[in-house]
């Protein structure tokens, strides 16, 4: 049973750089099957996409965070991070990590979740 | 346009059958996967492609699709359907993702 766990400090200050990690257990991120996302939302809002990473290391972003945003992977340690830099109090939000498929007739569906982790920024 | 939108608020009897819709010009090309979120939980999915579920989701949820509408349709609503629903798909660049603003479900 694949697992996905965020993680990364709970309080950032503004114009300083949000990290998150999210390791991914019972199965590894090195799959053409699959790539991994990351998705946020504010509280009492709804949904927001930020940005996938595929097998062959291709990422793409949401388009309004695009020049703050960078996911990479770590393979030797079945993760994935991400980095949102000079954030602000817009960018408090719950993050959550997330696994999409490639696979056939799914047409990349996000199926599989993270609990999420909290970031708040505040100096 | 990369807009997904979606009615704020639907109620439902229970045992009733609800809609819940979504609109985009990308779903003339994209299939749309249908999110289901309990207070203080993360994100299910509970209908991906052109009408699947996933193992575990009941059969009482179907999806459906016309031009550039997508609709998420529980048939018979339990009290434990009660949740926010997001809707999802490609954007026109089919390279990026965008959420629906999300639809409150009250089951009456």
């Amino acid at each position: 049973q694949l697992h996905l766990q965020a993680s990364g400090p709970g309080l950032v200050k503004p114009s300083e750089t949000l990290s998150l990690t999210c390791s991914v257990s019972g199965g590894s991120i090195s799959t053409t099957d699959y790539y991994w996302a990351w998705m946020r939302q504010p509280p009492g809002k709804g949904l927001e996409w930020i940005g996938s990473i595929y097998y062959s290391g291709s990422t793409y972003y949401n388009p309004s965070l695009d020049s703050r945003v960078t996911i990479s992977e770590d393979t030797s340690k079945n993760q994935f991070s991400l980095r949102l830099s000079f954030v602000t109090a817009a960018d408090t939000a719950v993050y959550y990590c997330a696994r999409g498929s490639m696979i056939r007739g799914v047409n990349g569906a996000f199926d599989i979740w993270g609990q999420g982790t909290t970031v708040t920024v505040s100096a | 346009s990369s807009e997904l939108t979606q009615d704020p608020a639907v109620s439902v009897a229970l045992g009733q059958t609800v809609r819940i819709s979504c609109q985009g010009d990308s779903l003339r090309n994209y299939y749309t996967s249908w999110y289901q979120q309990r207070p203080g939980q993360a994100p299910v999915l509970v209908i991906y492609g052109k009408n699947n579920r996933p193992s575990g989701i009941p059969d009482r949820f179907s999806g459906s699709s016309s031009g550039n509408t997508a609709s998420l349709t529980i048939t018979g609503t339990q009290a434990e359907d009660e949740a926010d629903y997001y809707c999802n798909s490609r954007d026109s660049s089919g390279n990026h993702w965008v959420f629906g603003g999300g639809t409150k479900l009250t089951v009456l």
